[in-house]
C-alpha cells in the first residue's frame, strides 16, 4: 500500500495570505495525484487531479504542483470559505489511499 | 446531474454485518465505463477506500479490512450495496458511496454521496 504523507498537519494563516500544503507518496505515483477539501459534516470536494489540473469550477487561486513523489497545493489568497482540512489522493496503485490531512485554520 | 444517497442503519452491534445502499439517481449504473464505490471516515479521521465494483461485477477491496468487505451491484434498482462483517468498534465511522474519479478528454470527476454515520455498538 502507497502511504500518503501531509505537512504541516495544521496550518495556521491569514484570510488574503499564501497557504502552502504538501504531500509525499511512499513510491512513485507519477502525476496520478488529486487534492480534496473537507468542510465540517459535509464530503470531500475534488479541487484538484493529476496532480495540476483543477476540476470544474474550482477557482484559480487554487494551484496544484508535483510529481512522481512530492507534491503541492497553493492557495494564492485565502477566503474565508478556504479554510477546511485538505486531504491528498492517490490513485496510481489500488488501494487508492488518502493522507491524513491538513487543517487550514484561521490566524 | 448525478446524485447518490446512501440508506442503511445507523446502529449495528459488534461481531455484526454492516449493510449499507447506494441509490444512484440523474443517470445509470449501467455503464460499462464508471465504477462505484465505498469510503469511510471515522469520527474525527482522514478517508479510507473500501472498494469498488465495476458494471460487470469485478471488484476491488482494500485488503487491510482482511476479506470482510462485499461490494454488490443491482442493476435493476439502479442500486450498489456495501456488506461488511464482523465489526467493531473501529468501523464506527461515516460511509460514502462513491463513483470514483474518471476521466474521459482530459476531464476527471467524481461524485460523493452525503456520507451517513454508522456506530458499532457494544
Amino acid at each position: 500500500e502507497i502511504v500518503m504523507t501531509q505537512s504541516p498537519a495544521t496550518l495556521s494563516v491569514s484570510p488574503g495570505e499564501r497557504a502552502t500544503l504538501s504531500c509525499r507518496a511512499s513510491q512513485s505515483i507519477s502525476s496520478n495525484l488529486a487534492w480534496y477539501q473537507q468542510k465540517p459534516g459535509q464530503g470531500p470536494r475534488l479541487l484538484v487531479y493529476g496532480a495540476s489540473t483543477r476540476a470544474t469550477g474550482i477557482p484559480a487561486r487554487f494551484s496544484g504542483s508535483g510529481s512522481v513523489t512530492d507534491f503541492t497545493l497553493t492557495i494564492s489568497s485565502l477566503q474565508s470559505e478556504d479554510f477546511a482540512v485538505y486531504y491528498c489522493q492517490q490513485y496510481n496503485n489500488w488501494p487508492w489511499t488518502f493522507g491524513q490531512g491538513t487543517r487550514v485554520e484561521i490566524k | 446531474q448525478l446524485q447518490l444517497q446512501e440508506s442503511g442503519p445507523g446502529l449495528v452491534k459488534s461481531s455484526e454485518t454492516l449493510s449499507l445502499t447506494c441509490t444512484v439517481s440523474g443517470g445509470s449504473i449501467n455503464s460499462r465505463i464508471y465504477y462505484w464505490g465505498w469510503v469511510r471516515q471515522p469520527p474525527g479521521k482522514g478517508l479510507q477506500w473500501l472498494g469498488s465494483i465495476s458494471y460487470s461485477g469485478t471488484t476491488y477491496y482494500n485488503p487491510s479490512l482482511n476479506s470482510r468487505v462485499t461490494i454488490s451491484v443491482d442493476k435493476s434498482k439502479n442500486q450498489f450495496s456495501l456488506g461488511l462483517n464482523s465489526v467493531t468498534a473501529a468501523d464506527t465511522a461515516v460511509y460514502y458511496c462513491v463513483r470514483p474519479l474518471y476521466c474521459s478528454g482530459g476531464t476527471c470527476i467524481d461524485y460523493w454521496g452525503q456520507g451517513t454515520l454508522v456506530t458499532v455498538s457494544s
